[in-house]
Parts: structure tokens; sequence; C-alpha cells
């Protein structure tokens, strides 16, 4: 079974702030990380994804990844309050070739 | 073209009815998914498309029955729902089912309630 693993909240940081949300993952062979916004209500919402070990930055977003560890992470700067919102981690399985969620991490970011 | 159409939004059904959820994508992608998504909880696969053959069914009751009628299009036929299969229902489409993945493009869910 793979397993893919979120803390699931609510995190609650204060505007301005990092937020850094965590995922960790059973399969060492997964090869591919997603992170998904999902508004109450709403589909979810690719926001970064990363392939290689270390880091990778996309406007406020910062996706890390730690393969030995099996371990990757959102870091979101300057949260808003429209940021406010479950963060779902997918792990990319090859040999079953079909993306897994984890619980999601909910997302509280107070003005 | 960038987006995953789904119709309807919402639908509310009958256990005796038979209804049809639509999914429409014009990227050009050779996999599309079907998920459900019950409140607070992830999203959970059903159905797997890739090249418009039924590659993965993850043990869905028959009273779901998925349809690929050409490589943009995807039906959900429902058939004699109960109460519990009340969910969103998301489609989502990727270039390639297997290789290089960039992620799943999602539709805005069809919002289902059984009664």
């Amino acid at each position: 079974q793979k397993e893919v693993e979120q803390n699931s909240g609510p995190l609650s940081v204060p505007e301005g702030a990092i937020a850094s949300l965590n995922c960790t993952y059973s399969d060492r062979g997964s090869q591919s990380f997603f992170w998904y916004r999902q508004y109450s209500g709403k589909s979810p919402e690719l926001i970064m994804f990363i392939y290689s070990n270390g880091d990778k930055e996309d406007g406020r977003f910062t996706a890390q990844l730690n393969k030995a560890s099996q371990y990757v992470s959102l870091l979101i700067r300057d949260s808003q309050p429209s940021d406010s919102a479950t963060y779902l981690c997918a792990v990319f399985n090859s040999g079953y070739s079909t993306l897994t969620f984890g619980k999601g991490t909910m997302l509280l970011v107070s003005p | 073209d960038t987006e995953v159409t789904q119709t309807p939004k919402h639908l509310v059904m009958g256990m005796t009815n038979k209804k049809s959820l639509k999914c429409e994508q014009h990227m050009g992608h050779r996999a599309m998914y079907w998920y459900k998504q019950k409140a607070k909880k992830p999203p959970e696969l059903m159905f797997v498309y890739s090249y418009e053959k039924l590659s993965i069914n993850e043990s869905v009751p028959s009273r779901f029955s998925p349809e690929c009628p050409n490589s943009s299009l995807l039906n959900l036929h429902l058939h004699a729902l109960q109460p519990e299969d009340s969910a969103l229902y998301l489609c989502a489409s990727s270039q390639d089912q297997g290789g290089p993945n960039y992620g799943y493009t999602f539709g805005s869910g069809t919002r289902l309630t059984v009664v």
C-alpha cells in the first residue's frame, strides 16, 4: 500500500509569516511530487511539482524534496489570508502510474 | 485551452434514477481520470482511461459505469446509487498515464447528492 502522510492541521499562521507544510511518503520508487491547493468546495489546483532533490522556487512558493528521507515540503512565504485552504501532497507511483494523495493539511492565515 | 470542463456542476438524483456526468478536455491529454471526494477527505481514484481504454478500475461498484467515447470526452454513468455515494466527483486529465508526469489538471467537479 502506497502511503502519503500529512498532518491534517489546521496550521495557523499570521499574515506575512512563512507557512511550512510537510509530507512523507512510503514508496522509495516515487519519482515526482506535487502540491495541490484546494479551497473549500472547489477542485484541487496544481501549484508546484518537483522531481529532483533540493529546492524549487516559484514566486512565494518553495517546494523541497529529500528522497533519502522520503520527505517533501512546501514553504509559503509572506502568507496571505487568501492562502487559507487545504494543501494536498500527491506522489506519482511509477509502477501503478497514478497519483496518490495525502489527506491534506488545512492552512489558516489570520489577518 | 488548458481546462477540464465538467457538467453538470450540481446534481440531485433519486436512488432509482439514471444520470450521467460529463467531462471534456481539449489539451490533447491521453489519460483521463475519475476521482470521488468526500468532505474533508482526499480524492479517491475510481477509474483511469489511457488512450481511450480503461486501464484501472479501483474495484468501484457496478452502479458506476465509465465510458470514454473519444480522447477528449469522459462520461460517468450513474444508476441505482445510494445516499453514501453523495460526494464531489472530480474528473482529471494528464498528458499520459505513465512516463514524465506534469501533474493532473482537475475539472471543477460535480457535486452529487443522492436522495
